[in-house]
Formats: C-alpha cells, structure tokens, sequence
C-alpha cells in the first residue's frame, strides 16, 4: 500500500512490555524512525533504525525490521507511565526521497 | 532553549482573517516544513524547502503559502483562514548532511482554532 500503517490504540499493563507494530510502504526505503509525541507537544525522535539491520537496542527500546515483510516494531520493556504518548513510526522512502509518518499508535498505560 | 521554536502556540482567530505561523530553529538545518495534525488523519505535509531559495509544496498545500526568510526562518501563512484549518501545527528541520540525513526535529507545535 502507499501508506505506513499502524493500529490507532494499545493499552498496556503497568510494567508489562508494550509492543507497537508498523507496516511501511517501501522495501528500499532506507531510514525507518520511530517517534513519540507527549500530550501538548511536538514530535520527538525517540530512535531510527537503519535498512541494513533487523535489530536495534537501546536501553528499554528494541527496534525489530522484518524488511521482507516490510514491517517495524517498536518494544518498550517494563512500561511507566511516562511512556503514555502517541509513537509515529516514519518511513525515509528511497524513490521518492519523501519522509511518510504513519497516523501514530495511542499507548495508554493501565495501573 | 528549544532548537525548535514557533510562535504563537496558540492561536484563535476568525474566518476570513490572514494568520501568519513562525518557526525559527538554531540547529544549523538547511531542510524546514510544515505540518498540520488533525485527530485520526496523522500528520499531513503542508509545504517544504530544502534551502532558502527552494520551496515545495506538500500533500494539502492549497490555502496555504509558505516564506523562508532565512536559513533559520520558516514561517506559514493562511491569506484568508478557514474553520477547517483548525488544527495543531508542526515546524520540523532536517539536513542533508550525515548519517541521519533527513531525519527530522519538531517544533512544540502551534494549535489554532479558526472561528
């Protein structure tokens, strides 16, 4: 399809990990980024992944690319409430050279 | 201080009237755009430029038109402003240059409610 997709809502446990997926639109695309948007705030670049790796770790973060699938996740281990925001997956999309966001992933985090 | 700043944050005015949005960023960027982010629809691409002397438009350019005074100054105008214009407004910079090339920042937005 021509657009990043991801679901609208998750909801998640307190301390449980929290698993954010994202289907992108380009096999070649070259970046593929993650961001998080806090109430009342702009967008934040929370990490980025490169084409050439399936996996990236950083802190309580992995960044898992299936680039076959063309998928991306994003997990977020032992989840606060901190972590209550909306997540952006993006796209570098190689054809075109245009950054494609996806409509964003609502975490709401249950006590 | 922000890397990334816009004025005003908020915003209400009424139909008709001319708004001008700006955005001003001390990250050295030369590649600045404008969003808008409506509920449900994401963030739609409004206009962009890769230097002061180059601009593009975006997916939703209509109604809208850009100036980059600067390499730091990017600001959006809406001549005649809309009720469904009412929405939150993001400034992003990028650059060219490194290993993040294109990765963008974002301004803290700019919500405008258009009576």
């Amino acid at each position: 399809g021509e657009d990043v997709e991801q679901s609208l809502f998750l909801s998640v446990r307190e301390g449980d990990s929290s698993v954010i997926n994202c289907t992108y639109t380009d096999s070649s695309s070259t970046y593929l980024y993650w961001y998080k948007q806090e109430p009342g705030a702009g967008l934040q670049l929370l990490t980025y992944i490169f084409s050439n790796m399936d996996m990236k770790q950083d802190q309580r973060l992995t960044v898992l690319l299936n680039k076959k699938d063309k998928h991306l996740s994003l997990r977020i281990a032992d989840t606060q409430t901190g972590d209550s925001a909306i997540y952006f997956c993006a796209e570098r999309r190689n054809r075109d050279d245009k950054i494609i966001f996806g409509k964003g992933t609502r975490l709401h985090i249950l006590p | 201080d922000a890397d990334v700043t816009q004025t005003p944050r908020n915003r209400i005015t009424k139909t008709g009237k001319r708004i001008m949005l700006e955005c001003s960023q001390t990250k050295g960027h030369d590649r600045m755009y404008w969003y808008r982010q409506d509920p449900g629809l994401g963030l739609r691409l409004i206009y962009y430029s890769f230097d002061v002397k180059d601009i593009n438009k975006g997916e939703i350019s209509d109604g809208y038109s850009v100036s980059r005074q600067a390499q730091a100054k990017f600001s959006l105008s809406l001549e005649s402003a809309i009720p469904n214009q009412t929405a939150l407004y993001f400034c992003a910079t990028g650059t060219q240059a490194g290993g993040l090339r294109d990765t963008q920042y974002f301004g803290p937005g700019t919500r405008l409610t258009v009576l």
